[in-house]
C-alpha cells in the first residue's frame, strides 16, 4: 500500500456504541491530523500530532479520542457519538520541515453515520 | 485572523471550456497558498502550491499564480474535461512564525460539474 489509508471507508453506528477509526501513512511521515468534513461547512481540523505528541485540539467533544501509537498510524476512537457527527472523517500526514508550506497528504476518508 | 475566501459553486461547464475558480485571502505575513481537488467519493489530493508572491503553481493543465498585490490565488483551466468534475478546495499555511502550527486554513470548496 502507498499513501494514506484508512479504515473502514464506511461505518455506521448507533449512539451508545464504541468504535475506531484507523489511519495509516506509509509516506514517512512526522505529523497527522484528524479532519471533519460536513456538507457546506469549511473543513475542520479536529487533531494535530507531531512526532507522536498531540499539538493541536481544536475543542472537539470528548466523545472524540485520538491515539499515535507510532509515527505511521493515527486512530480516531469514537464512544456515545450524535446524529451530527455523521460525516467525512479524513486523516492526513506531512513532512513538518522549517519553512512551513508543507504538503499534506489525505487519506480517502471514513463516511460516518450515527443513527 | 488568517481566512481564505473562494467562489460559491457549483460550477457548471462543457467541456474544453475555460475554467476560473477564484480564491482570495487574508493572512499575517507570507502564506503558502494551495489548490485541492476532492474527486467524488476519494479523499482531499494537493493539485497545485505556490509558497512565495509571484509564483505559479500547475499541474494537470491547472494554473494559479500567487498574487500578492490582490491577495489572490485563482484557479485556471484552459479546457476542462469531464474527468475534472470534482470540489477545488483553495488553502492557506500561514508561516511557521505566525504562531499558527502551520495548520491549513480552508476554502467552503467549489464544486465543479463538467458536462459532455
Amino acid at each position: 500500500e502507498t499513501g494514506v489509508t484508512q479504515t473502514p471507508r464506511h461505518l455506521v453506528m448507533g449512539m451508545t456504541n464504541k468504535k475506531s477509526l484507523k489511519c495509516e501513512q506509509h509516506l514517512g511521515h512526522n505529523a497527522m491530523y484528524w479532519y471533519k468534513q460536513s456538507a457546506k461547512k469549511p473543513l475542520e481540523l479536529m487533531f494535530v500530532y507531531s512526532l507522536e505528541e498531540r499539538v493541536e485540539n481544536n475543542s472537539v467533544p470528548s466523545r472524540f479520542s485520538p491515539e499515535c501509537p507510532n509515527s505511521s498510524h493515527l486512530f480516531l476512537h469514537l464512544h456515545t457519538l450524535q446524529p451530527e457527527d455523521s460525516a467525512l472523517y479524513l486523516c492526513a500526514s506531512s513532512q513538518l520541515a522549517g519553512g512551513g508550506g508543507e504538503t499534506q497528504y489525505f487519506g480517502p476518508g471514513t463516511r460516518l453515520l450515527v443513527l | 485572523g488568517n481566512s481564505v475566501t473562494q467562489m460559491e459553486g457549483p460550477v457548471t461547464l462543457s467541456e474544453e471550456a475555460f475554467l476560473t475558480i477564484n480564491c482570495t485571502y487574508t493572512a499575517t505575513g507570507y502564506p503558502s497558498l494551495f489548490w485541492y481537488v476532492q474527486y467524488p467519493g476519494e479523499g482531499l489530493q494537493l493539485l497545485l502550491k505556490a509558497t512565495k508572491a509571484d509564483d505559479k503553481g500547475s499541474n494537470k493543465g491547472f494554473e494559479a499564480t500567487y498574487r500578492k498585490e490582490t491577495t489572490s490565488f485563482h484557479l485556471e483551466k484552459g479546457s476542462v474535461q469531464v474527468s475534472d468534475s470534482a470540489v477545488y478546495f483553495c488553502a492557506l499555511s500561514a508561516p511557521p512564525n505566525a504562531g499558527n502550527n502551520r495548520k491549513l486554513i480552508w476554502g467552503l470548496g467549489t464544486s465543479l460539474a463538467v458536462n459532455p
